[in-house]
């Protein structure tokens, strides 16, 4: 079974700051990784996935996160963030060898502050 | 395309009255999926389906809640009776056939008195 922890629930952070949030994942299987945005009173959707190749994978908005195999990790970054960035953010995966359960971390509440 | 479409946006029901949540999927895709979103329990998904056939219900809560899809554009989640624990959004999500990216609804805000 795989499972999905996002280390913080909240994350302040000063506009223009960079920001890291953190996602740690276990699975006896290979698994595809997911990072959805969740902007208030809307549905999910996608920023950025890896599901092979480059460890580091680019997403809309700026949002980067890197895949680290060894660390069982997959944390988003950007660098300068904007008010409009304030929202919830999921780390997700599946397994990579067919079924389409995706399973979602509990969600990490980005405040971004003027 | 529109993308996926739920209806209604908000419900308000009282206990033990019949609720029944609408998902219209994107044109194509051939996944389907019911999610339901707490404070309490963050992100659970209750149901998914495959070219209209249900392949995995293991996350439906109990009895009380029943999901159909009679075509490939158009499904329901039922939950009579309600309970006021019901209260949650519910998203509903679609995905193109090998596609592993899900497609969100706006989602149901349920409120049960």
């Amino acid at each position: 079974a795989q499972s999905v922890t996002q280390l913080d629930s909240q994350v302040p952070v000063f506009e223009e700051a960079p920001v890291e949030l953190r996602c740690n994942y276990s699975s006896s299987v290979s698994v595809y990784l997911f990072w959805y945005v969740q902007y208030p009173n809307q549905g999910l959707q996608l920023l950025l996935k890896y599901l092979s190749g480059s460890t580091l994978v680019k997403g809309i908005n700026g949002f980067e996160a890197e895949f680290n195999k060894s660390q069982t990790s997959f944390h988003l970054r950007k660098p300068s963030v904007h008010i409009s960035d304030t929202a919830e953010y999921f780390c997700a995966v599946i397994r990579n060898t067919g079924g389409f359960k995706t399973i979602f971390g509990a969600g990490t509440r980005l405040f971004v502050k003027a | 395309d529109a993308g996926v479409i739920q209806s209604p946006r908000h419900e308000v029901t009282e206990m033990g009255q019949e609720v029944t949540l609408r998902c219209k999927p994107i044109s194509g895709h051939d996944y389907l999926f019911w999610y339901r979103q707490t404070m309490m329990r963050g992100l659970e998904l209750l149901i998914y389906f495959n070219n209209n056939v249900p392949i995995d219900d293991s996350g439906m809560p109990e009895d009380r809640f029943s999901a159909k899809m009679p075509n490939a554009s158009f499904s329901t989640l039922k939950i009579q009776p309600s309970e006021p624990r019901d209260s949650a959004v519910y998203f509903c999500a679609s995905s193109l056939p090998g596609e592993d990216t899900q497609y969100f609804g706006p989602g149901t805000r349920l409120t049960v008195l």
